[in-house]
């Protein structure tokens, strides 16, 4: 059974750097994409951006400024960072799977979420 | 980018009735359309893709359809554990964008 277990600060100050971390368990992290979302309070949910296990990131053109994301293969391990926050940045962050086939762009598996709180 | 409209806001039906969910692409998306379920203080949970392919471990009473840009999720029969709101996301572009949600209560 596949799981995601996420974990990073969850309150920061206005310009800070957002940092989060998603570790899979109980399947291949190869053959996958690997992905942030997020969801801001009472409010739809929105794409980041991904990357697959040999390092490759497709981004959200309208966060890609602020984003990156990485991989560290030997402990099954992607992150997130996410610089110069603001308010409008406060969200619960998710990571999530979705297939590596062409057009497959749907999230079959997601970790618990963490919720980030911008605030001064 | 795909604006994803979705309706009703807020759906109030009995249990054991059906529900009968709408999501609406600004274009044609083909079918490459999911549908997610989301309880409060829960990730979401993939229920259908390909706009009408049930995710593994999906009770038959979830049933998608559609294709272009007119799509509908029906619950054949809310059980108590289906209240929750729900979320289409359309991936036929990079952008990979979410509707606003549909909210199933209970009536």
């Amino acid at each position: 059974q596949v799981q995601l277990q996420q974990w990073g600060a969850g309150l920061l100050k206005p310009s800070e750097t957002l940092s989060l971390t998603c570790a899979v368990y109980g399947g291949s992290f190869s053959g996958y994409y690997w992905s942030w979302i997020r969801q801001p309070p009472g409010k739809g949910l929105e794409w980041i951006g991904e990357i697959n296990h040999s390092g490759s990131t497709n981004y959200n053109p309208s966060l890609k400024s602020r984003v990156t994301i990485s991989l560290d293969t030997s402990r099954n391990q992607f992150s997130l960072k996410f610089t110069s926050v603001t308010a409008a940045d406060t969200a619960v962050y998710y990571c999530a799977r979705r297939p590596g086939a062409a057009r497959q762009w749907y999230f079959d598996y997601w970790g618990q979420g963490t919720l980030v709180t911008v605030s001064s | 980018e795909t604006v994803m409209t979705q309706s009703p806001a807020t759906l109030s039906v009995s249990p054991g009735e059906r529900a009968t969910l709408s999501c609406r692409a600004s274009q044609s998306i083909s079918s490459n359309l999911a549908w997610y379920q989301q309880k409060p203080g829960q990730a979401p949970r993939l229920l259908i893709y390909g706009a009408s392919t049930r995710a593994t471990g999906i009770p038959a009473r979830f049933s998608g359809s559609g294709s272009g840009t007119e799509f509908t999720l029906t619950i054949s029969s809310l059980q108590s554990e289906d209240f929750a709101v729900y979320y289409c996301q359309q991936y036929n572009n990079w952008s990979r964008t979410f509707g606003q949600g549909t909210k199933v209560e209970i009536k």
